[in-house]
């Protein structure tokens, strides 16, 4: 079964508001997060990456935060822009010598003008 | 850029018959990697590659096989297409040399089996 993410949620939220997309992850061996943007008709895009010794790290923007006690992770966005609507996957590095990541099913953030 | 091109981009066949997908890169990277998204799943690692010759099995590998003859082609090959396996397929690269870096991916091919 799935080790990150959850089933295909829905966040709505209002041009200008801040949004929060959030993703578990169950292998706590992860050492290495990634986030992900994908629009319709297009392959994923990475937004913001954080290591497992860190709690947060930021970009333009975008903020994410990892709680390993609870093996959580997320994506802030600020004040969110119609051109943020997509679907956002978080995805995983199991650690060890491998480079594959494991993907969430990701969430589809809408953005209302 | 990273310069990955995915071809074809869309495509229809019929049940049994083979089927190439080929990614191409342009920067001679190391790692590249098939993806397959479908709703409810997600994207789901296929097979991937750590060199020329190099391949290894991912999560849902069945009915797939894979070869990469040359650092910059990558060739996702399902041997007698069936219809669970229409799909949109990725082809991957990792950007970096060390294990923390992204994959970025090419634009999609869509396969439909009929």
């Amino acid at each position: 079964g799935e080790s990150v993410g959850l089933h295909l949620p829905t966040l709505s939220v209002q041009e200008g508001d801040n949004s929060i997309i959030n993703c578990a992850y169950s292998n706590s061996a992860s050492d290495y997060f990634i986030w992900y943007k994908q629009e319709s008709g297009k392959g994923p895009q990475f937004i913001i990456d954080i290591r497992s010794n860190m709690d947060k790290r930021q970009g333009q923007r975008v903020t994410v935060l990892l709680n390993k006690t609870v093996k959580h992770l997320s994506l802030q966005i600020a004040a969110t822009q119609p051109g943020d609507s997509a679907v956002y996957f978080c995805a995983e590095n199991s650690g060890g010598s491998n480079y594959k990541l494991t993907f969430g099913k990701g969430t589809l953030l809408t953005v209302n003008p | 850029d990273a310069g990955i091109t995915q071809s074809p981009r869309h495509k229809v066949t019929e049940t049994g018959t083979p089927v190439t997908l080929r990614c191409h890169q342009t920067e001679n990277h190391r790692y590249m990697y098939w993806y397959r998204q479908d709703p409810g799943h997600g994207l789901r690692l296929i097979h991937y590659s750590y060199g020329v010759k190099d391949t290894d099995k991912g999560e849902v590998s069945d009915g797939y096989s894979v070869s990469r003859s040359k650092t910059e082609d990558f060739l996702l090959t399902l041997e007698s297409a069936t219809s669970s396996q229409t799909s949109v397929y990725f082809c991957a690269i990792s950007l970096g040399q060390g294990r923390f870096t992204e994959a970025f991916f090419g634009q999609g091919t869509r396969l439909t089996v009929v």
